[in-house]
């Protein structure tokens, strides 16, 4: 089983450049998350979807965009990079109801100069 | 203001040792659960704690949950060098979990 496969795992832009990040989960889970990994301070949630054709904002989700126009893919997009938003980012899913567990991608490593 | 505060941040100890990082909070949760992340890898869900006062084992890792469901205690036994990586605890806030900031283990041979 693949579970949360996440393409590409690193990439350098400019500033200005867009990219989209991919996110493909076989394991027919309802909800899809984003999060950015930064050094002291966690993973902090940018967009998430609880379902196919759905999506809301977290708590960082200025300059991302989400589609989720499949149930097992969730993309996000940048369309202008910046600096700021160099990270590691990582996708999850779930299954619905309460108390299941996320399965996490293995990340990708942006870094914007 | 973090909603969920782990101790400590850095953690450096010998193979053989025991340990035990924190999880706390001012408010009560339904469920709490912890993840460990290896280097280049994503967050994996090790136990998901739910009645106060609980108590689960896996292996040489022993959880606990507070009486009150505000705070979560991972005990290591005599610690491996394969136990290295990040702890996190997180909890559920409607359909999305907030995790807090991380107790990052080292154990050296």
């Amino acid at each position: 089983n693949a579970g949360v496969t996440q393409t590409p795992k690193f990439r350098v832009l400019k500033t200005g450049q867009s990219m989209t990040l991919l996110c493909a989960q076989d394991m027919n889970h309802e909800y899809m998350y984003w999060y950015r990994q930064d050094p002291g301070m966690g993973l902090r949630l940018i967009h998430y979807s609880v379902g196919e054709g759905t999506t809301a904002k977290g708590e960082v989700p200025d300059g991302y965009n989400v589609s989720r126009l499949k149930k097992q893919n969730f993309l996000l997009g940048l369309e202008s990079a910046a600096p700021s938003q160099t990270s590691v980012y990582f996708c999850a899913s779930r299954s619905r109801g309460s108390n299941y567990g996320y399965t996490f991608g293995s990340g990708t490593r942006l870094t914007v100069v | 203001t973090q909603l969920l505060e782990q101790s400590p941040q850095f953690l450096s100890i010998q193979e053989g040792e025991n340990l035990t990082v924190y999880c706390n909070s001012s408010s009560v949760f339904s469920s709490l659960q912890w993840y460990r992340q290896e280097p280049g890898e994503g967050p994996v869900l090790l136990v998901t704690v739910v009645t106060g006062g609980e108590v689960k084992k896996l292996k040489r890792l022993t959880f606990q949950f507070g009486d009150a469901r505000k705070d979560s205690s991972l005990h290591i036994t005599a610690a491996q060098p394969g136990d290295t990586g990040l702890y996190l605890c997180a909890v559920f806030n409607t359909d999305k979990l907030i995790f807090g900031t991380g107790t990052r283990l080292q154990v050296f041979p």
